[in-house]
């Protein structure tokens, strides 16, 4: 079954410091990998795109890693500011149809704190 | 930000009652989707659409129907609400075509309470 599942379900972090998401899947066959920051109320907004031979990209203080051998990948964020508190969500694109299906996750809930 | 704009953003309405929710973007995108959102939880896709006069159902199981006749607007529609439709719908759009991995742009949602 073609899952997403993402860690810490919620995070809470002191502003300035630095966290890292985590998010493992099981897509098969793996086309690209997506994270997304999704504030309470709003529509998901993109952050990096990852097709199988990148292994990171970076958005300003977003980085986001693929390791498409483990099935892994991790955003990081740096010098956290309020603004990031969201949900931040993993998605998993498969190439077996036109469609290009995703796959999401639940999310990772993040919380900074002045 | 995306231009695609979902209207209204807001709705509670009684059960029974029929509702549209409305979905346009003005990105010239052949590809929309709608899905369904709770709490805490994933996006599920409920329906989908490649262009003018083409909808298809999406993985999850919905009583709503959608429409597409022009190629900027993809509304959906509920004939009879009931409280398990409360839920936050997010209307989506994205290029098509082969090669680079596409982006979806989403809009900001519709909250739906049924009560």
């Amino acid at each position: 079954k073609n899952q997403v599942e993402q860690s810490p379900q919620s995070l809470i972090i002191l502003e300035g410091k630095n966290c890292t998401l985590q998010c493992n899947y099981t897509v098969s066959p793996f086309s690209n990998l997506r994270w997304y920051k999704q504030d309470t109320g709003r529509g998901p907004v993109s952050l990096t795109i990852m097709t199988f031979s990148e292994n990171t990209k970076s958005n300003g203080r977003y980085t986001a890693t693929l390791d498409a051998d483990t099935k892994q990948s991790s955003l990081h964020i740096t010098a956290s500011q309020l603004s990031d508190s969201a949900s931040y969500i993993c998605v998993v694109s498969d190439r077996g149809s036109t469609l290009g299906r995703l796959y999401f996750g639940r999310g990772t809930q993040l919380t900074v704190w002045p | 930000e995306a231009d695609i704009y979902q209207t209204p953003r807001y709705l509670v309405i009684g059960t029974g009652k029929k509702i549209t929710l409305e979905c346009s973007q003005t990105m010239g995108h052949d590809k929309m989707y709608w899905y369904q959102q709770d709490p805490g939880m994933e996006l599920h896709l409920i329906h989908y659409s490649y262009g003018v006069n083409s909808t298809e159902k999406g993985d999850l199981s919905s009583e709503s129907t959608v429409s597409r006749i022009r190629t900027e607007h993809f509304p959906l529609t509920l004939e009879s609400a009931r409280p398990s439709h409360t839920s936050q719908y997010l209307c989506a759009s994205s290029e098509s075509g082969s090669g680079s991995p596409y982006e979806q742009y989403f809009g900001p949602g519709t909250r739906l309470t049924v009560t």
